[in-house]
């Protein structure tokens, strides 16, 4: 089974909102990475955070980690037409030896 | 800007019958990964390479799946024979190292299987 589940499932909204997706995982961390993929395409790869830091900013990306829960949060703001793709998150877990990734959110950004 | 290229890009099969994928990682990368992807999941690591040595091929199922890196630079996989369950997509990725930080991901090939 995938370490990491993605909340929520979908997610729509309009341009220049501000978009916040969640992924939990099960066991410890090296780091987490989430992805992003645009239809029928390859992941590109959008921040790494590492279990000792608790959050990092990239361009209009916010990453925040709690690995007392367990949890990460990714927002993107002020969302444009071209964010609109599937984010993943990817755990480095302790013991797994690899990357595995959650489920996927959709994000459906409107003009 | 350096990419990780993969062929064909998309497939067409019928069951039972030989596929093959190629990929070619970004230049200098040693270690490579395949991944399966089905439609709506993340993708899930079928094997990995570091060099021309397989590092972890756990999930790949061997009756029917086969991965080689011979010069330890571009990798083939394949399905012989191919099932109905097989079709999604299959994604290649490169690293620097064998460290879990960023992985290069090609286009994919999407292979379906009638």
């Amino acid at each position: 089974s995938q370490q990491g589940e993605e909340d929520p499932q979908a997610l729509s909204i309009q341009e220049g909102e501000n978009a916040t997706m969640n992924c939990s995982y099960k066991t410890s961390i090296n780091n987490l990475q989430w992805y992003r993929q645009n239809s029928g395409r390859g992941l590109v790869h959008l921040i790494l955070i590492r279990s000792n830091e608790r959050e990092k900013h990239s361009g209009r990306l916010r990453v925040t980690l709690d690995t007392s829960k367990k949890s990460s949060s990714l927002l993107i703001t002020a969302s444009r037409a071209a964010d609109t793709a599937s984010y993943f998150c990817a755990t480095d877990a302790k013991g797994f030896q690899k990357l595995v990734f959650g489920t996927g959110t959709r994000l459906l950004v409107s003009p | 800007e350096a990419e990780v290229a993969q062929s064909p890009r998309y497939k067409i099969t019928e069951k039972s019958q030989a596929v093959a994928f190629w990929c070619d990682p970004i230049s200098g990368h040693a270690t490579l990964y395949w991944y399966r992807q089905i439609l709506g999941q993340g993708p899930e690591l079928l094997v990995q390479f570091q060099d021309e040595s397989v590092v972890d091929d756990s999930q790949l199922p061997k009756d029917r799946f086969s991965a080689e890196r011979l010069k330890g630079v571009d990798s083939t996989l394949k399905i012989q024979p191919a099932e109905l369950g097989d079709s999604a997509m299959y994604l290649c990725a490169s690293s620097p190292t064998s460290v879990h930080n960023e992985q290069f991901f090609g286009p994919g090939t999407r292979l379906t299987v009638l």
